[in-house]
């Protein structure tokens, strides 16, 4: 299934950025985002929706509902500026599908 | 603290078969989803597939016929076997575990390979 998230996003420091993943009836799954800087391995953000895994700063959090995750970065740094991919699968427990990742979203802090 | 760590050619050829390895720092575990994941230069990340407890394993359908996930048996170690390789697999490859927590199967990538860079090219 099919994940879009808009190419890019601008934020000014210290200011709140949203990046959005939207799929058909998204809000019935599952969406992970994950955070990549040039040359490094992707950095998971947020799990099961709005988890933060241990590390990672309050200032990450997300949402779900309806067709659309959201991804919502408060009091933006300049070590923000990076390309965020949510994730999420088609089905669940005995019926796991396939993954599937959006097309990522640059974020610049501008 | 897992570390995973791929390894394998930087560049094959066409209609070759690119063989890849991930080697896990700790005992694989049945309750993990090893997986492949990769990233074409200038595009999102896509999921390869996964190797589960027991050998079960799942497929991008789009590579469904190309790929194969296997385990070793110290379950230490898994591999990534893609056939028929054209210039579109050029990509950055990443294993990854995939976990899950809650009682909800919905497996989230919390440990990642650096990654390598497999050209195809002749």
């Amino acid at each position: 299934f099919d994940l879009t998230q808009p190419p890019s996003v601008s934020v000014s420091p210290g200011q709140t950025a949203s990046i959005r993943c939207s799929g058909q009836n998204l809000g019935n799954k599952y969406v992970s985002w994950y955070q990549q800087k040039p040359g490094q391995s992707p950095v998971l953000l947020i799990y099961q929706d709005n988890r933060r895994p241990s590390g990672i700063p309050a200032r990450f959090s997300g949402s779900n509902s309806g067709n659309t995750a959201t991804l919502t970065i408060s009091e933006t740094q300049a070590m923000d500026e990076a390309d965020y991919s949510c994730q999420a699968w088609d089905g669940s427990g005995a019926s796991l599908g396939g993954a599937s990742f959006g097309g990522g979203t640059r974020l610049t802090v501008l | 603290q897992v570390q995973l760590q791929e390894s394998g050619p930087g560049l094959v050829k066409p209609s070759e078969t690119l063989s890849l390895t991930c080697d896990v720092s700790t005992v694989s575990s049945i309750s993990y989803y090893w997986s492949w994941i990769r990233k074409p230069p200038g595009k999102g990340l896509e999921w390869i597939g996964y190797i589960y407890y027991s050998g079960t394993t799942k497929y991008n359908p789009s590579l469904t016929g190309r790929v194969t996930i296997s385990e070793d048996t110290s379950r230490k170690r898994f591999s990534l076997h893609l056939s028929s390789m054209t210039v579109a697999d050029s990509a950055t490859y990443f294993c990854a575990r995939g976990t899950t927590s809650g009682g909800i199967i919905a497996p989230y990538f919390d440990y990642w390979g650096p990654g390598i860079l497999v050209t195809v090219s002749s």
